[in-house]
């Protein structure tokens, strides 16, 4: 079983879209977390949230919005797509923060 | 500004030999890891040490952290083609989330 999935995997659309990423992680972790990376590798943590409660959000534009239904569960919805949303965007978990993160397989975004 | 900064930012060797990455950090931490990213995929978590950890085995690798000089190295021994990713360390300074670095890309070849 994969332990942290996302959906989908591919996402290409045009600028000024909507656009919702899924995010599901069956370990039992408390933490979530959303990272960025952009074309340089670079990993950028964006927001985190511990039983569903939002506990970090790092400056990013309130385009970006994020939704935890449950603790096993870490939703992303970016409203108004713009060309430098293009990334990466992964998903983790871990049981404390601070603590091993385990990653999703990322979603690769392009926005034409 | 970032935390965690890793030396080299590539790194090419024949497969059999050793690889070495240098992490190097700002400010106290809790922890930190080390974690491989293949291309293409998430990042795979490697190895944690503690701020009062001054070494960690795990198989053909060895993590070492002095806090004195906000450092950290990840020693692969024996290298093989599969170890060819990127490294990444991460550090947990307190602040409720981990600090990547912007990662050493290794490349072995056979």
């Amino acid at each position: 079983d994969t332990a942290v999935s996302q959906t989908p995997k591919y996402l290409v659309t045009q600028m000024g879209n909507d656009k919702s990423i899924k995010c599901e992680q069956n370990l039992g972790h408390d933490t979530m977390y959303w990272y960025k990376q952009d074309s340089k590798k670079f990993l950028k943590i964006m927001f985190s949230y511990n039983n569903k409660e939002l506990i970090i959000n790092e400056t990013v534009p309130n385009r970006f919005s994020p939704k935890s239904p449950d603790k096993a569960h870490l939703n992303l919805h970016i409203n108004s797509l713009e060309l430098g949303d293009s990334a990466v965007y992964f998903c983790a978990s871990s049981q404390s923060r601070g603590e091993t993160q385990y990653f999703g397989p990322g979603t690769r975004l392009l926005v034409l | 500004s970032q935390q965690g900064e890793e030396d080299p930012q590539a790194l090419s060797i024949q497969e059999g030999e050793n690889a070495t990455m240098n992490c190097s950090y700002k400010t106290s931490i809790n922890n930190l890891q080390w974690y491989r990213q293949n291309s293409g995929r998430g990042l795979v978590h490697l190895i944690l040490i503690r701020s009062n950890e001054r070494e960690k085995h795990s198989g053909r690798l060895r993590v070492t952290l002095d806090t004195s000089k906000k450092s950290s190295s990840l020693l692969i021994t024996a290298s093989r083609a599969a170890d060819t990713a990127s490294y990444f360390c991460a550090t947990d300074a307190g602040a409720q989330k981990l600090v990547f670095g912007q990662g050493t890309r290794l490349t072995i070849n056979p």
